[in-house]
């Protein structure tokens, strides 16, 4: 079936640099994208999302790329802190219900551990 | 961004029993609801969508009988666990999404934790 997963499933990065973590997706007709951030204990929170007619959006010191042809999206974090410490999942919309309002489910990755060593 | 309260966050329960979730949205209405259920260091795995006033849609696999969803308001959806048992222990987490349409964020309950003894 359809899904959605991530290449590398820990990654620890050394604290005010950059890091980027990837995601593959099978699905193409999903249209909307979305990065959470999941803490221990919580939900996910929401990073950024990126709609399917648009290749790049950046958010504050967050950047997610979208490419469609190869059906890969990545999260950049800049300047990571020790409070970016977390599980990060990528999560797609659509491809299945057609367009129901509001009611299109979102399918989420297999999720990456990032550390950030002090 | 929106609120969505879920309470309990941590609940311990016999087995035989049900045991009931509540998901709100504070701020927004919302017209739909997802359920998803996570396994320690795994990923989420949707459960069931609900809209307001109509049955949820389960996914294949959960059984509808022990994981009843009710969404009876724009602001209130809730799962209960029928008869739990010990592998029913699990985090719980409901998401909500308002009536800007499909392609937009959907916002996430701070999850419950489900003990069966």
């Amino acid at each position: 079936g359809e899904s959605v997963g991530l290449h590398l499933p820990t990654l620890s990065v050394q604290e005010g640099d950059n890091s980027i973590i990837n995601c593959a997706y099978s699905n193409s007709a999903s249209d909307y994208f979305i990065w959470y951030k999941q803490e221990s204990g919580k939900g996910p929170q929401f990073i950024i999302d990126i709609r399917s007619n648009m290749d790049k959006r950046q958010g504050q010191r967050v950047t997610v790329l979208l490419n469609k042809t190869v059906k890969h999206l990545s999260l950049q974090i800049a300047a990571t802190q020790p409070g970016d410490s977390a599980v990060y999942f990528c999560a797609e919309n659509g491809g299945e219900g057609g367009s129901n309002f509001g009611n299109e489910k979102l399918t989420f990755g297999t999720g990456t551990r990032l550390t950030i060593i002090p | 961004g929106a609120v969505v309260s879920q309470h309990p966050s941590r609940v311990i329960c016999k087995s035989g029993t049900s045991v009931k979730i509540e998901c709100r949205s504070l701020d927004f209405q919302a017209t739909t609801m997802f359920w998803y259920r996570q396994f320690p260091k795994k990923s989420l795995m949707l459960m069931a969508t609900s809209n307001e006033g109509s049955k949820a849609t389960y996914e294949q696999g959960v059984e509808k009988d022990k994981f009843l969803i009710n969404h009876a308001s724009l602001t209130l959806s809730t799962l209960t666990v029928t008869s739990a048992h010990p592998e029913d222990s699990s985090f719980y987490i409901c998401s909500a999404r308002g009536r800007q349409g499909p392609n937009t964020e959907a916002f996430f309950g701070q999850g419950t934790r489900l003990t069966v003894v």
